[in-house]
């Protein structure tokens, strides 16, 4: 079965730095790979997928994510941290084999302080 | 718009009062699906539906029911509410036969609170 691990339930980070936030999964079959953000008090978005093709995906917002197999890793990166991504964090994964459901992390928080 | 509209976005109600969330999408989704979310836990499935009338369950389906008798709409029931189903709890739906499409399309949530 598919499983994913987010390390860490809170980030934080000064406005400007590095945004890394961390996901490894497992999966029995290659996956497609999926981060969502939620800001306060709205729903779950999509912020970036890796379905197949390039390893490297850019999403919305300055973000991006690169999918290591030899890892097992899918981590979410940002160059500089922006007041406004301040949110919580969800990365999904699910099998590549036809329709299967998401199996999502326990979320982190990003705190993003002036 | 693409979207999945739940209602109401603010519930309070007492033990054991029936009460249904509602659930409606507009993209021909075949996938529908209810998640609550809790501090800590993240996100846990409480039912799912492949298509009309086709319906199973998450890994926390106790004391929820749904429906699916038509495609865009999935209700989420509670036939007798407890504390511990206060939550905040999210729609989503997916496509199954567009796989680019793969991804879930959520609602804005419905924060559920039971005194």
């Amino acid at each position: 079965a598919q499983s994913v691990t987010q390390l860490g339930s809170h980030v934080s980070v000064s406005e400007g730095a590095l945004v890394l936030l961390r996901c490894n999964y497992s999966s029995s079959v290659p996956p497609y790979l999926f981060w969502y953000v939620q800001y306060p008090n709205q729903g779950l978005q999509l912020l970036l997928k890796y379905t197949t093709g390039a390893t490297l995906v850019k999403g919305i917002n300055g973000f991006e994510a690169e999918f290591k197999k030899s890892e097992t890793s899918f981590h979410l990166t940002k160059p500089s941290a922006h007041m406004s991504d301040a949110a919580e964090y969800f990365c999904a994964v699910r099998k590549n084999t036809g329709f299967q459901k998401l199996v999502f992390g326990t979320g982190t928080r990003l705190l993003v302080s002036p | 718009e693409a979207q999945v509209t739940q209602n109401p976005r603010y519930l309070i109600t007492v033990t054991g009062k029936k009460l249904t969330v509602t659930c409606s999408q507009n993209m021909n989704h075949e996938y529908m699906s209810w998640y609550r979310q809790d501090p800590g836990l993240g996100l846990r499935q409480i039912y799912y539906s492949m298509n009309v009338e086709v319906t199973d369950k998450g890994d926390v389906p106790e004391g929820y029911k749904v429906s699916r008798k038509e495609k865009r709409n999935f209700p989420l029931i509670l036939e007798s509410p407890s504390p511990n189903q206060t939550s905040l709890y999210f729609c989503a739906s997916s496509s199954i036969v567009r796989p680019d499409d793969y991804g879930y399309t959520f609602g804005s949530g419905t924060r559920l609170t039971v005194v």
